[in-house]
């Protein structure tokens, strides 16, 4: 069974740029979950879609937006790319609730 | 707002001992508790979760205990290999959210 897929790993882009980061879930799995990580902050929460519609959203500014499509696939789009979006972002499948399955992430740098 | 609280922030033990990781939560009303490990700029590995109505799960050398009236998790590791060394997570799952600790490095030396 295939895991978690993050593309692309690695992402340089400089300010003010916007980027699109793709996540494939496990098969079966509707909940997709995205977090950022960097050393200062450690691992945030930023969204969480199931079955296409937002469930929860963490505390991050509106220049970082999701979607889920009907095969439970999901995109992040950060618009206006600043500095401190430098980060390890990661995302996460699950059934509804259940155990959290990580991708390898994409390490963004901003320059 | 939940927080949860991972002590210590790093331990290096010699080989073959057994150790105690702690998290802390604040918020006790959780859906489940999970463990990762997490190798350096890699993914989280899913080690053992923790559903709110049990009390332990074990696999292998790991044993995770839950006290969710005390707000705290335990992470056990047996016969500690140079392997294991890694930052161990804890998270806290409530409401389809996930609020996770800063993590323990742990160093296991040969």
């Amino acid at each position: 069974k295939a895991g978690v897929t993050q593309t692309p790993r690695y992402l340089i882009k400089t300010r003010g740029q916007q980027v699109t980061l793709s996540c494939s879930p496990i098969s079966g799995h509707r909940s997709v979950s995205w977090y950022q990580q960097t050393p200062g902050q450690g691992l945030q929460f930023l969204f969480e879609y199931f079955s296409e519609t937002q469930r929860n959203k963490g505390n991050f500014p509106g220049r970082f937006s999701g979607r889920q499509f009907s095969n439970s696939r999901s995109e992040m789009n950060v618009s206006t790319l600043e500095l401190g979006d430098s980060a390890l972002y990661l995302c996460a499948s699950s059934v509804q609730d259940g155990e959290l399955f990580f991708g390898s992430g994409t390490q963004l740098s901003v320059l | 707002k939940q927080e949860v609280t991972q002590i210590p922030a790093a331990l290096s033990v010699p080989e073959g001992e057994n150790l105690v990781l702690n998290c802390s939560f604040t918020d006790s009303a959780i859906y489940n508790l999970q463990w990762f490990r997490q190798d350096p700029g890699k993914g989280l590995t899913s080690l053992l979760l923790i559903q709110s109505s049990q009390r332990e799960q074990t696999s292998g050398r790991l044993n995770a205990s839950l006290d969710k009236s005390s707000g705290r998790s335990t992470l056990y590791i047996a016969a500690s290999q140079p392997g294991d060394s890694a930052t161990y997570l804890c998270a806290v799952r409530k409401a389809g959210k996930s609020t996770f600790g800063d993590g323990t490095t742990l160093t296991v030396k040969p």
